[in-house]
């Protein structure tokens, strides 16, 4: 049973161009989640996708960031227009439901470099 | 306020031996509560949910006190690969995750 995937691995961009981060969930987990840790800080909350659903999208900047979590395929977060800033690892996390303790598994994370 | 608050550490802990430390959560409507490990800015990976009455995992006990908001993690007979930072982790409704910033442990020969 794999465990949650992400790709690419690491991934550099330049100023100005657009980052996709890909996420399959664990197998049988319906719902995902975006998480980003910034150097030397904590992981922050995104957010949380079903099927075709955005449930909570409190963590994730207004501007230029976006996620999808279609009915056949990977969630996608999606960063325009890149900034230094927005260097980071981001993790993606998937769980079954919502009912008990709804543990979530995270990915191997997708390392973004600005330049 | 952070909502989850740990003790950044480093704990340097002699191998065998026993270390203990505490997370505190601002949110009193926090429902479940984890702690997880990360290594080297890898992945966060689940080290045990945390029940209401307490539970323990191996060399792992977890325990959480909901009137003082607080959570801790103790370690018995330490290891080498025991060395890790230890996420302190709290869900309200909603399924969002809190983490703590984490607390650094050392465990040496």
């Amino acid at each position: 049973n794999a465990g949650v995937m992400q790709n690419p691995r690491h991934l550099v961009r330049r100023r100005g161009q657009e980052a996709r981060l890909r996420c399959s969930p664990m197998k049988g987990h319906s719902h995902v989640y975006w998480y980003r840790q910034l150097p030397e800080e904590g992981l922050k909350f995104m957010v949380y996708l079903q099927k075709e659903n955005i449930i909570d999208e409190s963590g994730m900047p207004k501007e230029r960031f976006s996620a999808e979590f279609p009915k056949e395929g990977p969630s996608i977060l999606r960063i325009q227009q890149v900034v230094r800033g927005d260097s980071a690892a981001y993790f993606c996390a998937s769980s079954p439901g919502t009912s008990g303790f709804n543990e979530q598994f995270f990915g191997p994370g997708t390392r973004l470099t600005v330049l | 306020r952070k909502e989850v608050e740990q003790d950044p550490g480093p704990f340097n802990v002699p191998e065998g031996a026993t270390v203990a430390f505490n997370c505190t959560y601002s949110n009193s409507a926090s429902q479940s509560f984890f702690w997880y490990r990360q290594d080297c800015r890898k992945e966060p990976k689940l080290l045990m949910s945390v029940y209401s009455s307490g539970n323990e995992d191996g060399r792992f006990t977890a325990q959480l006190n909901r009137a003082s908001q607080y959570i801790s993690l103790l370690i018995r007979d330490s290891k080498l690969s025991d060395s890790a930072t230890y996420l302190c982790v709290v869900k309200a409704a909603g399924n969002k995750l809190t983490f703590g910033g984490g607390t650094r442990v050392l465990v040496k020969p």
